[in-house]
């Protein structure tokens, strides 16, 4: 069973346009971690940010928050004021116990055009 | 600092020949990971190492693959014989839960093409 679900399977902005992704999770677990990575066109995986499951505050790093809900079992990223740098792959992923393998959701492929 | 290290960075070989991929961890992560990136299936975990010992190698697809850590700072996945449908983008991850880095460090992958 898909663990991680994004629903989004591509999504074109214009630049400057916000934009969120979304994930939704499934697991039983009761302490467990998410986390967003970028695959840009060059195609490395690059960590954005891990979330614990006991800890709902939502965060912002420049351009980039995210909020989590665990009423929801979502993960949602927003991109504000997106660039075209921007434009990549957006996997959110999940690791339950104690930080062992993550399973990845199918991923959202981001364009942003000027 | 330098990050995961995967080599070859890209591989193409025949049908039924050895493949033998290769990875440096992060210096002082015990903890690395193989995966497997293909359109179809997307980003499925192979098999993960913790402190040089495989925990968990349910993911690898067949006996023809293989995979060890004969020391903390290296790590191979071979298949032999290969064959086209193994023809994906590899990486090899790590991390280090016992000292809270949670997230994974991903090397750039071995994409490797099978013909």
């Amino acid at each position: 069973a898909q663990k991680v679900t994004q629903a989004q399977t591509e999504i074109s902005v214009v630049e400057k346009e916000d934009v969120t992704l979304d994930c939704v999770y499934e697991t039983r677990d009761t302490t467990y971690y998410l986390f967003w990575y970028k695959q840009p066109p060059s195609g490395e995986l690059v960590f954005l940010i891990r979330r614990n499951s006991f800890d709902e505050q939502n965060e912002i790093s420049g351009r980039y928050s995210w909020n989590f809900q665990k009423s929801t079992s979502s993960f949602n990223f927003t991109i504000t004021a997106s660039q075209v740098v921007d434009s990549a792959v957006y996997f959110c992923a999940l690791s339950e116990n104690s930080g062992y393998a993550l399973n990845f959701g199918k991923g959202t492929s981001l364009l942003v055009t000027p | 600092d330098a990050g995961v290290i995967q080599s070859p960075r890209h591989e193409v070989t025949e049908m039924g020949q050895e493949v033998t991929l290769r990875c440096k961890p992060i210096s002082g992560h015990n903890s690395l990971f193989w995966y497997r990136q293909t359109m179809m299936r997307g980003l499925e975990l192979l098999i993960y190492f913790n402190n040089n010992v495989p925990i968990d190698d349910s993911g690898m697809p067949e006996d023809r693959f293989s995979a060890k850590m004969p020391n903390a700072s290296f790590s191979t996945l071979k298949i032999q014989p290969s064959e086209p449908r193994d023809s994906a983008v590899y990486f090899c991850a790590s991390s280090s839960p016992g000292q809270g880095i949670y997230e994974q460090y991903f090397g750039p992958g071995t994409r490797l093409t099978v013909t």
